[in-house]
């Protein structure tokens, strides 16, 4: 079974700086899916960023890019200039690819335990 | 824009009650989930279904049934409320080829906390 494995419970940084959250992952699967959740206070969970496995390219939205390193699972997610509004709950998430055409499991998402990030003003 | 509604933000039950927690959509999408969100164990899936009538476990099923009668709701049921089943619970739903090339996600509902004392 796939695992994700997000080991900073809690991060902290200084309004405008960089911040790495990691995320490592274990699969047998060559070819798979990432993900970056967001959840602020009290608000819906939103999509960050994705990475799909057979890209080399390191995925980029805006201030938000990763590192994802295949070889060693691990998959990380940089904030660039971090704002107020990065203030949040972020989760890593794995999904597997899907085998056929038919849609039947191909949705499951893994998650990881979360990062409560706090940006200091 | 995308919508996913839950029932309730907050809800308190008694033990043994009969608990139910709604999910309605309203973007035609195929799949549907429910997930618990717990302090240092991330979201893990209860339910999930991919179509009307149609579900399957998920990681955690024991204590929790669904039901979807029609594509836009998914609804969760604890037969017998416990104390242990007091958490977050979060309802999401996707259309068909998350991991495909289009680059689609789950959209999450707000939440319901569910107290059961």
């Amino acid at each position: 079974a796939q695992t994700v494995t997000q080991s900073q419970p809690e991060m902290s940084v200084q309004e405008a700086e960089t911040v790495t959250l990691s995320c490592t992952y274990d699969t047998s699967e060559s070819d798979y899916y990432l993900f970056w959740y967001k959840q602020p206070p009290s608000r819906q969970m939103i999509l960050v960023i994705r990475q799909e496995a057979y890209k080399q390219q390191n995925a980029t939205e805006n201030r938000f890019s990763v590192n994802f390193q295949k070889a060693a699972k691990s998959f990380s997610l940089k904030i660039s200039d971090s704002q107020l509004g990065d203030a949040a709950m972020y989760f890593c998430a794995y999904c597997r690819p899907p085998f056929t055409l038919s849609n039947f499991g191909n949705e499951k998402l893994t998650f990881g335990t979360g990062t409560r990030l706090t940006i200091i003003p | 824009d995308v919508k996913v509604t839950q029932s309730s933000r907050y809800l308190v039950k008694r033990t043994g009650e009969k608990v139910f927690l709604e999910c309605v959509q309203d973007m035609d999408h195929e799949n549907m989930f429910w997930y618990r969100q717990d302090p240092g164990l991330g979201l893990r899936l209860i339910y999930f279904s991919y179509d009307v009538k149609m579900k399957e476990k998920g990681d955690i099923p024991e204590g929790y049934s669904v039901s979807r009668e029609k594509k836009e709701r998914f609804s969760l049921i604890l037969e017998s409320a416990s104390t242990n089943q007091t958490s977050m619970y979060l309802c999401a739903s996707s259309p068909p080829g998350l991991a495909g090339p289009m680059g689609r996600t789950q959209y999450f509902g707000p939440g319901t906390r569910l107290t059961v004392l």
